[in-house]
């Protein structure tokens, strides 16, 4: 079955650290992937997504991911982190296939420490 | 700006009680979606409309959920009866799939439903 999975559960860094958070996905065939970032108390919002093209994508925020089609992976990264971007981040994935719906990681709590 | 409109955004229920949520979704949007938010389990689709018609509901409990898009407009998540266990933040979500192609979902603001 199709799936995206997130293997960092909780990430704690300090202010103006990198910022790297996993991505993996189980399919083979065609698929749409996003990120999207949900603030504590908030709604789920866009950070970036790639559909096709440059494999390397630019979001809001200053974010980025880079998708590399033979490690089925996307993941998010942000050269230096701020206190503002403590918050949830999943990683989705939209397959052209099966349930056809996005699928969404387990989430990754990012806490940024001043 | 165009956004999904959920509606109520907070309730209280007690246990028994049918609750009923509802979704405007995006003008233009042939899509909407129904997940729902735990700690424990994470995001889960619990169902899904394209182009009013529901494709998949399996994530939903079908005894006491039922989910319906009456029209383009307005989708409607229903419990009878609510039990704490449904106690959960329910987003909607709606989006443009063309050709089965997937395309930017917008999520909600979300229901935060507590069943008491």
């Amino acid at each position: 079955a199709q799936s995206v999975s997130q293997h960092n559960h909780h990430v704690i860094l300090s202010e103006a650290a990198s910022l790297e958070l996993g991505c993996n996905y189980s399919y083979g065939g065609t698929v749409n992937l996003f990120w999207y970032v949900q603030y504590p108390g908030q709604h789920l919002q866009l950070l970036l997504k790639y559909f096709s093209g440059d494999p390397l994508v630019k979001g809001i925020k200053g974010f980025e991911a880079e998708f590399i089609k033979s490690k089925f992976s996307f993941n998010l990264r942000k050269p230096s982190v701020q206190w503002s971007d403590t918050a949830e981040y999943f990683c989705a994935g939209y397959m052209d296939t099966g349930r056809r719906a996005l699928t969404f990681g387990s989430g990754t709590r990012l806490q940024v420490q001043p | 700006d165009a956004r999904v409109t959920q509606t109520p955004r907070h309730k209280v229920t007690e246990m028994g009680q049918e609750v009923t949520m509802r979704c405007q979704p995006i003008l233009g949007h042939n899509t909407v979606f129904w997940y729902r938010q735990t700690m424990m389990q994470g995001l889960e689709l619990l169902a899904y409309f394209r182009n009013r018609a529901p494709l998949d509901d399996s994530g939903m409990p079908k005894d006491r959920f039922s989910a319906e898009m009456p029209d383009a407009t307005l989708a409607t998540l229903k419990i009878q009866p609510s039990e704490p266990r449904d106690s959960a933040v329910y987003f909607c979500a709606s989006g443009l799939v063309i050709g089965g192609r997937g395309n930017t979902i917008y999520f909600g603001e979300g229901s935060w439903l507590t069943v008491v």
